[in-house]
């Protein structure tokens, strides 16, 4: 069964608006989870590394303003895009991994986010 | 600058042959090397990890070699199903400063024509 559970699948709003994105961790409590932002044809890009009880690391040219994340408990984080743009439209995708090196990582479904 | 390097190009092979994709890499010293399955729209899936001082891995019908010499790793899949068409992710971690900070390649797409 599913180890990751991310919800949306999919969303399409106006620009401006705001969307929350849910990541999760359905088997294990998982002190780090990794928001990805996938283009079509293109790798996985990691956005920022979310740490539980702490503030999440973004990777370099990641707004942290704009794309805001939350690791309030060891089984959920959110990405909230903010006053989202059309700029903003891609594959998110977050993922979970045990604590520890060389621990593979589970990843969510992916939402799929379309800004008109 | 580092560097991963898979064949973006689909791969196209017959049903009941090997896949051999490839994975090559470039000013990295990774630890360990990662391959992932990933279907349409959907997250990638997790197949199978190997250390740099493993040179091969398997797992059922896959296997998976890494030559830290040559950078290289190759994901082989046997007797092939159409099933096992998807696009295929190497992912490196050089375990730098004990912080898990994984890096996908582009992919490879692999369609195994009945």
């Amino acid at each position: 069964g599913a180890v990751v559970s991310q919800h949306p699948s999919r969303v399409i709003c106006k620009s401006g608006t705001s969307v929350k994105i849910e990541c999760r961790s359905l088997d294990f409590q998982a002190t780090t989870m990794f928001w990805y932002r996938q283009f079509p044809k293109k790798s996985l890009m990691l956005m920022a590394t979310s740490n539980e009880g702490s503030k999440a690391t973004y990777e370099q040219g990641v707004e942290k303003d704009k794309f805001l994340i939350n690791h309030a408990s060891l089984t959920l984080s959110t990405l909230t895009v903010t006053s989202a743009h059309p700029e903003d439209s891609s594959f998110y995708i977050c993922s979970a991994a045990h604590p520890g090196p060389s621990q593979p990582q589970h990843f969510g479904d992916g939402t799929r986010l379309s800004i008109l | 600058s580092q560097k991963i390097e898979q064949n973006s190009e689909a791969l196209n092979i017959q049903e009941g042959k090997t896949a051999t994709l490839t994975c090559n890499y470039t000013n990295y010293s990774p630890a360990y090397l990662q391959w992932y399955r990933q279907d349409p729209g959907r997250g990638p899936v997790f197949l199978l990890l190997i250390r740099e001082n493993e040179k091969e891995k398997r797992k059922e019908r896959l296997k998976v070699t890494f030559d830290t010499t040559l950078k290289q790793s190759l994901f082989h899949i046997t007797a092939s199903q159409p099933a096992d068409s998807a696009t295929y992710l190497c992912a490196l971690d050089p375990l730098s400063g004990g912080y898990q900070k994984v890096t996908f390649g582009i992919g490879t797409k692999l369609q195994v024509i009945p």
